[in-house]
């Protein structure tokens, strides 16, 4: 079945660079996901990366996407502490295109 | 842009008791929404598969019995947990599929949190 894996923890100093990185199973996704969650709220769409695309940047967001190693990664430039939150990769499932299959989430803290 | 809103945000009700959540497409239609489940600490669990004007799919282990799933406009899913118990207690997200669109991208609702006591 589809599994989405994530670390769980990541800890930055206010203005390094994050980077948060996603394993994946399914080789036949379409749209992988950044998802960013701040306590006691829904999710928030970061950005979205199509599978035949290697990069995508976004202002201060750049997804890396390594399809043969199934790797998805989100670099966050200059973190600033209002970027502490939860990030979820998500991918969409194998018989759906809006079925989104959730990684455990990796808790950023951003330290002043 | 695309908002989805979700109603109540927190509840709190007695075991035994059923509760509405609703989830509503604010400025765009919707054929397809989705519920999930989140635990604390824990990530989302996708519930069910809302269809507009048909039955609602479920993901494996989800009672359909349980939690009822309804789809009647192309703006509102409704999920009621029937026969609340405090395990049933959770954040519950739903998303939305924007219908007009075809940009891979879902918009989810600020969540509700529903405790059973």
């Amino acid at each position: 079945g589809e599994d989405v894996e994530q670390s769980l923890f990541l800890s930055v100093r206010e203005g390094d660079s994050s980077v948060i990185n996603c394993t994946y199973t399914d080789s036949s996704s379409t749209y992988l996901y950044w998802y960013k969650q701040e306590p006691g709220a829904g999710l928030q769409l970061l950005t979205y990366i199509f599978s035949n695309m290697d990069m995508k940047q976004d202002q201060r967001l750049t997804v890396l996407l390594n399809k043969k190693d199934k790797h998805l990664s989100l670099r966050i430039a200059d973190t600033q502490t209002g970027d502490s939150a939860i990030y979820f990769c998500a991918e969409n499932g194998e018989d759906s295109s809006y079925k989104l299959i959730f990684g455990s989430g990796t808790r950023l803290l951003v330290r002043p | 842009g695309a908002v989805v809103s979700q109603h109540p945000s927190w509840v709190i009700c007695k075991s035994g008791t059923s509760v509405k959540i609703e989830c509503r497409s604010l400025d765009f239609q919707a054929t397809t929404m989705f519920w999930y489940r989140q635990f604390p600490k824990q990530s989302l669990m996708l519930m069910a598969t809302s269809n507009e004007g048909s039955k609602a799919t479920y993901e494996q282990g989800v009672e359909k019995d349980k939690f009822l799933i309804n789809h009647a406009s192309l703006t509102l899913s409704t999920l009621t947990v029937t026969s609340a118990h405090p395990e049933d207690s959770s954040f519950y997200i739903c998303s939305a599929q924007n219908s007009g669109k075809n940009t891979g991208e879902l918009f989810f609702g600020e969540g509700s949190r529903l405790t059973v006591l």
